[in-house]
Order: C-alpha cells, then structure tokens, then sequence
C-alpha cells in the first residue's frame, strides 16, 4: 500500500538551532516528492521537489531535502531556524497527478 | 494571477442540508483536486480531475459530488451535510511535471 510516515508529530527547536523533520514512503515506483509547509490559516506552500536527478534538492527560505533510495525516506533540513518557520510541514509522495501527504509535522521554535 | 481561488472561506451548516464548494484557477492546469485535512489525518484525496469533463474518486469520496465542465472550474457538492464533514477543504490544481497549487482552504462546520 502507498503510505507517507512523519514520525514526528511535534517538534520544538530553538532559534539558530538546525532543524531536520523525517519523512518516509511506501511507494510502488520512484515517486515524485515534496514538501510542503502551512501557516495557521493558511494553504499550503510549496518547499520543495524532486523529480529525479541529484538527491539534494534546495528549496525556498532555505529548506534542502535529501532523497536517499534504499531508506525509502525523504528528510527536510535546515541549518538554522528562524522564528518564522513556525509552522506545519508536510511531506508528500506520488505521481505528478495525485498526492498521498503525511500526517505532518508541527514545528514550534523558541526564541 | 490569483492562482487557486476557493469560496466561501467559512461556512456553517446544519446537518441535512446541502452546499457547493467553489474552485477556480486560472493557470490553466488540466489537473485539480479536492482534499479535505482533519488535525493529525494530513490531507486525504476526496475527488480528482484530470481535464474537463472527466472526474475520479479518490480516497474518501462518500458523501461528495464533483463536476468539471471548464478547465478552469471544479466545484465540490456536499448533498446531505454530516457532521463528519467537519473539516478544511482544500483545492488544488496542478500540470505535468508542475507541483499541486493549492488555494487558501474553506473552513465548513456542520453543526
């Protein structure tokens, strides 16, 4: 069955601190991959993709990903955190027509 | 370009009656979506369509009808509101090898 795991419901890092949030699939084929990150009340934004090629992709306000084949995983970094990354993230995998997301991964960050 | 534009962005509703969720883009991608995110359930597939005049169930369609007459448009239909249909709506529209984009989300309580 196709399936997104974020382990992590809730994260809280310190401002300046580095920031990794997991992100593993069940896929059938190499899927396209994503994150996605939500404001409160917010729609969601896109962080970042891979498509194929090389497995660190960089994306928007700093964010990189890191697709790595054999851990079936997908993990979000960033070296240091802003207070307003404050949000929820989340991972999705799929073809280009149709996601499946994760249950998402509620980042808090202390000043 | 506004992008993915939803309306309304609240609603409440008593249980029994109906409503139509609206959806309209103006990227002019063949592919829009209606998801509906629960807290802690990430986003879930309720229906899809790949191009005007064609439709698809996704992962949890009972209790919704969709149509798509123009590219542009993708209206979602509650008949007999439950209050299982509490929820945030979002919709999406998306092209080969583009990202889903997502409008701002309509908030509906059935009460």
């Amino acid at each position: 069955a196709q399936s997104v795991t974020q382990p992590d419901i809730h994260i809280t890092v310190s401002e300046g601190a580095s920031l990794e949030l997991r992100c593993n699939y069940s896929y059938g084929a190499t899927p396209y991959l994503f994150w996605y990150v939500q404001s409160p009340g917010q729609g969601l934004q896109l962080l970042l993709k891979y498509f194929s090629g090389d497995t660190l992709v960089q994306g928007i306000k700093g964010f990189e990903a890191e697709f790595k084949r054999s851990q079936s995983s997908f993990n979000l970094r960033k070296p240091s955190v802003h207070w307003s990354d404050a949000a929820e993230y989340f991972c999705a995998v799929g073809g280009y027509n149709k996601l499946i997301f994760g249950a998402g991964t509620r980042l808090a960050v202390h000043p | 370009n506004a992008g993915v534009t939803q309306t309304p962005k609240f609603r409440i509703l008593k249980i029994g009656q109906s409503m139509t969720l609206q959806c309209t883009q103006d990227m002019n991608h063949n592919y829009m979506y209606w998801y509906r995110q629960d807290p802690g359930m990430g986003l879930k597939l309720i229906y899809y369509s790949v191009g005007a005049g064609i439709t698809d169930k996704g992962e949890v369609p009972n209790g919704y009808n969709v149509s798509r007459s123009t590219t542009e448009d993708f209206p979602l239909r509650l008949e007999l509101a439950a209050p299982s249909q509490t929820s945030v709506y979002f919709c999406a529209a998306s092209s080969y090898n583009s990202p889903l984009h997502f409008g701002n989300g309509t908030r509906l309580t059935v009460t």
